[in-house]
């Protein structure tokens, strides 16, 4: 079975624009999880869809934005980057009941200039 | 709000000896999910090893171990016979039940490295 496969893994954004990261969950999983890591504020949680619909959400200014398709594939949005905004974004994938382990995906280096 | 805390940001170990990474969190439920992640230079988290507070029984994944104090909020992880390949970040997380509605979310510890030596 493939693993969690984010895309692209790595990128270098201007302040001010925006960006999309994808994150394809292991086959049959409907829940998608997204993290942000920095040096500074460590793993912090972003969202979590299931099922096409957020169900968690950290707390994290507007600016930061996901979605999830019927195939259970979820992209993230942040608008307006910021410097701060440099991280390496981990997706995690389950089954959704809560009860499963959360699995990662290689993440997504973001640089913003 | 649930918090992990990880007092050690460095450890060293030599090959093949036996190393111990502390984890203390704090919590008003009585039930949750416990874990330790493994994050090696590649950056991909790794599951190491999970436990379940309503279990007494401490967990165990081949050299990897967990000492759970639910009294204490405590749960360290015991690395034997440790090689090479163990050398990584290793994250002590917390997630809570799906009674609670957040159980989507892990609380991460800000994570120890480890070094092993020859």
């Amino acid at each position: 079975k493939a693993g969690v496969t984010q895309t692209p893994r790595y990128l270098i954004k201007t302040r001010g624009q925006q960006v999309t990261l994808s994150c394809s969950p292991i086959s049959g999983h409907r829940s998608v999880s997204w993290y942000q890591q920095t040096p500074g504020q460590g793993l912090q949680f972003l969202f979590e869809y299931f099922s096409e619909t957020q169900r968690n959400k950290g707390n994290f200014p507007g600016r930061f934005s996901g979605r999830q398709f019927s195939n259970s594939r979820s992209e993230m949005n942040v608008s307006t980057l910021e410097l701060g905004d440099s991280a390496l974004y981990l997706c995690a994938s389950s089954l959704g009941g809560g009860f499963d382990e959360q699995y990662f995906g290689p993440g997504t280096r973001l640089t913003v200039t | 709000a649930q918090t992990v805390t990880q007092s050690q940001p460095e450890m060293s170990v030599q090959e093949a000896e036996t190393v111990t990474l502390s984890c203390t969190y704090d919590t008003s439920e009585s039930d949750y999910y416990l874990f330790w992640y493994k994050q090696p230079p590649s950056r991909q988290m790794i599951l190491v090893i999970r436990q379940e507070a309503y279990k007494q029984q401490n967990a165990t994944e081949n050299r990897f171990s967990v000492n759970f104090q639910k009294a204490a909020k405590s749960f360290s992880l015991k690395i034997s016979d440790s090689q090479l390949g163990d050398a990584a970040m290793y994250f002590c997380a917390y997630r809570s039940t799906p009674y609670t509605g957040t159980a989507s979310k892990l609380t991460f510890g800000t994570g120890t490295r480890l070094q092993v030596t020859l």
